[in-house]
């Protein structure tokens, strides 16, 4: 099975900073890669699909990009509503292998 | 407005078993497949299975295969999670989730819509 390792598993910044989140697979999965957002106590959120399709109503400041092996997620510009866990999915077949998981705290 | 409702979650003692619902509205259940996805507490997101719209195709992890058994009725727009020999590890919250309508039916797609889960503890 293809292994999805996020990196860092924690992070934190200044609001205003860019931050970047990695996400890499194990083998290629082509664009088949999702980014979620669960904020504290909340249900994950879709950000991105297609690796860099960002989801209807999701803020510009959301970024991602890659392909294959080696995805990005990056904020450009932290909120303090940014404030949550990050998970990359692959989606390609099953088994649907989520990231471990990336918080991310205001400094 | 898209709606999935769980239900069923509770206090199971080890290798017992319990069945999780998940009510949708807002939306052609039929034409969509659905998964299930887990969280143990204070942990990360698992994928559990997946099923088609039609219920033709079928896939689980490795980790409640065997044990458990996904199915639906499009007649009432309700997914079902039957759970069979509980063990501790399966303690988590249980969401329903949507494919995303992006691409055709065959197309790999994310989960767009989650429902807000509910809570299987598995606990002597």
């Amino acid at each position: 099975d293809i292994q999805m390792t996020q990196s860092p598993s924690s992070l934190s910044a200044s609001v205003g900073d860019r931050v970047t989140i990695t996400c890499r697979a194990s083998q290629g999965i082509s664009n088949y890669l999702a980014w979620y957002q669960q904020k504290p106590g909340k249900v994950p959120k879709l950000l991105i699909y297609a690796a860099s399709t960002l989801q209807s109503g999701v803020p510009s400041r959301f970024n991602g990009s890659g392909s294959g092996t080696d995805f990005t997620l990056t904020i450009s510009s932290l909120q303090p509503e940014d404030v949550a866990t990050y998970y990359c999915q692959k989606y390609n077949s099953a088994p649907r292998t989520f990231g471990q998981g990336t918080k991310v705290e205001i400094k | 407005e898209v709606q999935l409702l769980e239900s069923g979650g509770g206090l199971v003692q080890p290798g017992g078993s319990l069945r999780l619902s998940c009510a949708a509205s807002g939306f052609t259940f039929s034409g969509y497949a659905m998964r299930w996805v887990r969280q143990a507490p204070g942990k990360g997101l698992e994928w559990v299975s997946t099923i088609s719209g039609s219920g033709g195709t079928i896939y689980y992890a490795d980790s409640v295969k065997g044990r458990f058994t996904i199915s639906r009725d499009n007649s009432k727009n309700t997914l079902y999670l039957q759970m069979n020999s509980l063990r501790a590890e399966d303690t988590a919250i249980y969401y329903c989730a949507k494919r995303h309508e992006v691409g055709g039916g065959g197309t790999p797609a994310p989960n767009d819509y989650w429902g807000q889960g509910t809570l299987v503890t598995v606990s002597s």
